[in-house]
């Protein structure tokens, strides 16, 4: 089955400095690579995705980029705020096979003002 | 409200009680799911479900069942729970069945069993 890892396990920040998760999956047929953010005490909750057909997508702050050749996706943050800091778990599945979306082992991202 | 309703929140219980954890989702999702929550693991899959009375085996079934006779409604039962299942579980529902929509996660219900 599908394995997702994810790197680093912690990361601390400045406030306005950028952030860059990383995340390889072993399935190269997986084709739907989401990203969650859960703060403290909170429920996961989507932020962005991005599909195999598409190499970067952006959302004001937040980027995500994937290279299939490589079976890596990656989210970078720029201008880090404090309300950035939060537990972020990507993820990778396979439209096929019944929405079995696999997760990384999840960052604990820490911006300091 | 759009939402996904799971209970109890918290939970104490000993070895071998039998417990069940409920969802509910009001969004008329087909597709429903269970994860369990630990330090360094991530969140992984216990079971799906794609659609009424259609349920499969995630990636750690064991000690768990699950059943989907409503739409809306989909519990998680432990017949005979043991520590190594206590964790914060997550209940969660997608629009989408093919593996590529957003999930809805419910609040979570943390276990401890003791």
């Amino acid at each position: 089955g599908e394995n997702v890892e994810q790197h680093p396990s912690t990361l601390s920040v400045q406030e306005g400095d950028s952030a860059v998760i990383k995340c390889t999956y072993s399935d190269s047929a997986s084709n739907y690579f989401p990203w969650y953010k859960q703060e403290l005490g909170k429920r996961p909750q989507l932020i962005i995705d991005i599909r195999s057909n598409v190499g970067e997508k952006k959302d004001q702050r937040i980027a995500v980029t994937l290279n299939k050749t490589a079976k890596h996706f990656s989210l970078h943050i720029t201008e880090t705020q404090p309300e950035d800091s939060a537990v972020y778990f990507c993820a990778a599945s396979i439209s096929a096979a019944g929405n079995k979306l696999t997760f990384g082992g999840g960052t604990r991202v820490l911006v300091k003002p | 409200e759009a939402q996904v309703t799971q209970n109890p929140r918290y939970l104490i219980t000993v070895t071998g009680k039998k417990l069940t954890v409920t969802c509910s989702q009001n969004m008329n999702h087909e597709y429903m799911s269970w994860y369990r929550q630990d330090p360094g693991l991530g969140l992984r899959q216990i079971y799906y479900s794609m659609n009424v009375e259609v349920t499969d085996k995630g990636d750690v079934p064991e000690g768990y069942k699950v059943s989907r006779k409503e739409k809306r409604n989909f519990p998680l039962i432990l017949e005979s729970p043991s520590p190594n299942q206590t964790s914060l579980y997550f209940c969660a529902s997608s629009f989408s069945s093919g593996g590529t929509g957003e999930l809805f996660f419910g609040e979570g219900s943390r276990l401890t069993v003791l």
